[in-house]
């Protein structure tokens, strides 16, 4: 079946500093991926999106690329602010025009210390 | 972009009282929505599938007669957590996918926080 792997946390950073959050999958097909953002007492909100092979996904300065060499869609910001502190999921998604459930990652919790 | 409505934000209710979650999608129709439950420090945990005009898909180990879902229209999905204990104080999500295109993804709705005292 479907699973996704997340780097576990918590992370804690400086601001301005380089961020890095690994996530890696397995799947059947060809599924879609996705990045989701948690504020504090929030719900999710899409933060990128990468729906085939090679295609990068990027928002708000985080980027992540569609790897299916190594099934992976590792995120990353060159610069992080105080205010992206938050819990990153990685979910999979089935492939463009499907409606199967996401799959999420276990979420990495990110402090961005000023 | 595709929106999702969920409300109450945040419910406290007596044990052994029913709780009705709405979600409803805004600008576009959703043929499918997904209910998820998040324990604290947790990832999401699918509950069950909402299927419009059929029965909600329920995951294993979740008890269809307690977490009542219905469907009945292209844009409104209710769970109904029946007969609610302590142990169900959690954050529910609901979500969708707007099928027109791909651009959306999946959207979620805001959250529910139960607290059952």
């Amino acid at each position: 079946g479907n699973s996704v792997t997340q780097m576990e946390g918590p992370v804690t950073l400086s601001e301005e500093a380089f961020l890095t959050i690994n996530c890696t999958y397995t799947a059947t097909g060809y599924p879609s991926l996705f990045w989701y953002v948690q504020y504090p007492g929030e719900g999710l909100q899409l933060l990128l999106k990468a729906t085939k092979a090679d295609d990068k996904g990027s928002n708000k300065g985080f980027e992540a690329t569609y790897r299916k060499e190594t099934t992976s869609f590792h995120l990353e910001k060159g610069s992080v602010q105080v205010s992206d502190s938050a819990v990153y999921f990685c979910a999979l998604g089935g492939a463009s025009g499907s409606a199967r459930q996401l799959t999420f990652g276990s979420g990495t919790q990110l402090t961005v210390l000023p | 972009g595709a929106v999702v409505s969920q409300h109450p934000s945040r419910v406290i209710c007596k044990s052994g009282t029913s709780v009705k979650i709405e979600c409803r999608s805004l600008d576009f129709q959703a043929t499918t929505m997904f209910w998820y439950r998040q324990f604290p420090k947790q990832s999401l945990m699918l509950m069950a599938t909402s299927n419009e005009g059929s029965k909600a898909t329920y995951e294993q180990g979740v008890e269809k007669d307690k977490f009542l879902i219905n469907h009945a229209s292209l844009t409104l999905s209710t769970l109904t957590v029946t007969s609610a204990h302590p142990e169900d104080s959690s954050f529910y999500i609901c979500s969708a996918r707007d099928l027109r295109g791909q651009v959306y993804g999946y959207t979620f709705g805001s959250g529910t926080r139960l607290t059952v005292v």
